[in-house]
């Protein structure tokens, strides 16, 4: 079964570079979430698209914005990049977005931020 | 967001039953109660989920209590594969669409 996939897988930028994290969900699901997960943490919230719109948003830093496309791939656009900003980035996607949805996570992209 | 306390830490042979408790006393009448598990290196995964009743699925087992405020989950035949932190995440109807807001999790060593 296709599963999301995201890409690059890695990635390593210096500071007050930009990066962009590409997502591309399971076809036919219309939801994109993005998680960030830093060294020794938990996963933690950054922004969610359905239908192409704005959903609901976490803890983002104002440097960071992303879109959902008319293909339902998101694009997670960061700039003036930070040694903070170094850990892995989740995309998940999930069939309608409801609360009681499985959302189906990606491998991840770590970023290195030197 | 309703909140949740998982033990920092298990452990268990392999082939054995394990539960992993999770309480969440603070629960809606509307919070679904989610299990995924983050493998080393990977992604999390979905686990499993329910609202009141009891659910049963390939992966694992989830029990409710009566009462909602807490829920166990149980891996019936521990497996080294089953080695990872175990996330219990509650989603309501706060929003249209469920962020996951991810705990400290669980992280379970299984032995040989």
């Amino acid at each position: 079964a296709a599963g999301v996939i995201q890409s690059p897988r890695h990635l390593i930028k210096e500071k007050r570079e930009t990066a962009t994290l590409k997502c591309y969900p399971i076809p036919r699901h219309d939801t994109v979430y993005w998680y960030q997960q830093g060294p020794g943490q938990d996963p933690q919230f950054l922004i969610s698209f359905y239908e192409k719109m704005q959903s609901d948003k976490g803890s983002i830093p104002d440097r960071f914005s992303a879109q959902q496309f008319s293909d339902y791939h998101s694009e997670l656009n960061m700039s003036s990049l930070e040694l903070g900003d170094s850990a892995l980035y989740f995309c998940a996607s999930s069939l309608n977005g409801g609360y009681t949805d499985t959302q189906y996570f990606g491998p991840g992209t770590r970023l290195t931020v030197l | 967001d309703a909140k949740t306390t998982q033990p920092n830490s298990m452990e268990s042979n392999e082939e054995e039953p394990v539960h992993l408790p999770c309480n969440h006393s603070t629960i809606s009448g509307t919070d679904y109660i989610h299990w995924y598990r983050q493998l080393p290196s990977q992604g999390p995964e979905y686990v499993i989920h329910g609202l009141t009743s009891n659910v049963n699925n390939r992966m694992a087992s989830l029990a409710i209590a009566e009462d909602r405020k807490s829920s166990t989950l149980i891996l019936h035949r521990a497996t080294l594969r089953d080695a990872a932190v175990y996330y219990c995440i509650l989603s309501g109807m706060g929003s249209r669409e469920a962020k996951l807001i991810f705990g400290t999790g669980t992280r379970l060593q299984v032995f040989p």
